[in-house]
């Protein structure tokens, strides 16, 4: 089946500091991945749909200078969280969808990742 | 999209069925219901979707009214390691656009089995 990998699962950095996140879709390609954050106690929100070779689009109220998000090829995405503060600690999730798959919506999610800013 | 109600918890002997409800009364007609489940400290799992026959998979059955207001999300045969929280999604099944793949989750229902 399709599986989509996130690296680091977790990490902890000083306030200040940029944190990189990898997405990797390890069996297929997907030019689409999307990028979800998930506060604690919280549901899953979507921050930004990452576009292969192109800029991501960003939900309302999400800093894209904040969250750098590149999607360099068809199997990976990567999402920056620059000068990192405390109120970022959160749970990054990203997910895609495989090709040819027949669900428009059905999509294949990472295990996450969890960042503390300390 | 199509607002959905669903209860905040329910509890489940292992082995029984765990029967999740869920509501959509303002759903479209060309609206899915999508089941999704997200077990703790993990990225949601994709469980099984719809539009208005009855499927099943091999996770679980999803039983939608002929009215299309409401659904449910049938785990035949629950086990531990099926405590989550379930999400039920309304949305269109329609690629590209900027409704795609834009998830909207809410509060789901927790799912506790039990020994």
């Amino acid at each position: 089946g399709a599986v989509v990998s996130q690296h680091p699962s977790r990490v902890i950095c000083k306030s200040g500091t940029s944190v990189k996140i990898e997405c990797r879709s390890l069996d297929f390609q997907a030019t689409t991945m999307f990028w979800y954050r998930q506060f604690p106690k919280q549901s899953l929100m979507l921050m930004a749909t990452s576009n292969e070779g192109s800029k991501a689009t960003y939900e309302q109220g999400v800093e894209k200078d904040k969250f750098l998000i590149n999607h360099a090829s068809l199997t990976l995405s990567t999402l920056t969280v620059t000068s990192a503060h405390p109120e970022d600690s959160s749970f990054y999730i990203c997910s895609a969808r495989p090709r040819g798959f027949s669900g428009a919506n059905v999509l294949t999610f990472g295990a996450g990742s969890r960042l503390t800013v300390l | 999209d199509a607002k959905t109600t669903q209860p905040t918890s329910m509890d489940c002997a292992e082995g029984r069925a765990a029967n999740l409800p869920c509501n959509h009364s303002t759903i479209s007609g060309n609206e899915y219901v999508y089941w999704y489940r997200q077990i703790h400290s993990q990225g949601p799992q994709y469980i099984i979707h719809g539009l208005k026959n009855n499927e099943t998979n091999e996770m679980a059955s999803l039983i939608i009214t002929e009215d299309r207001k409401s659904s449910t999300l049938i785990l035949p045969h629950a086990t531990l390691r099926d405590t989550a929280v379930y999400y039920c999604i309304v949305r269109v099944s329609i690629l590209g656009g900027t409704s795609y793949g834009k998830l909207t989750f809410g509060q789901g229902t927790i799912l506790t089995v039990h020994p």
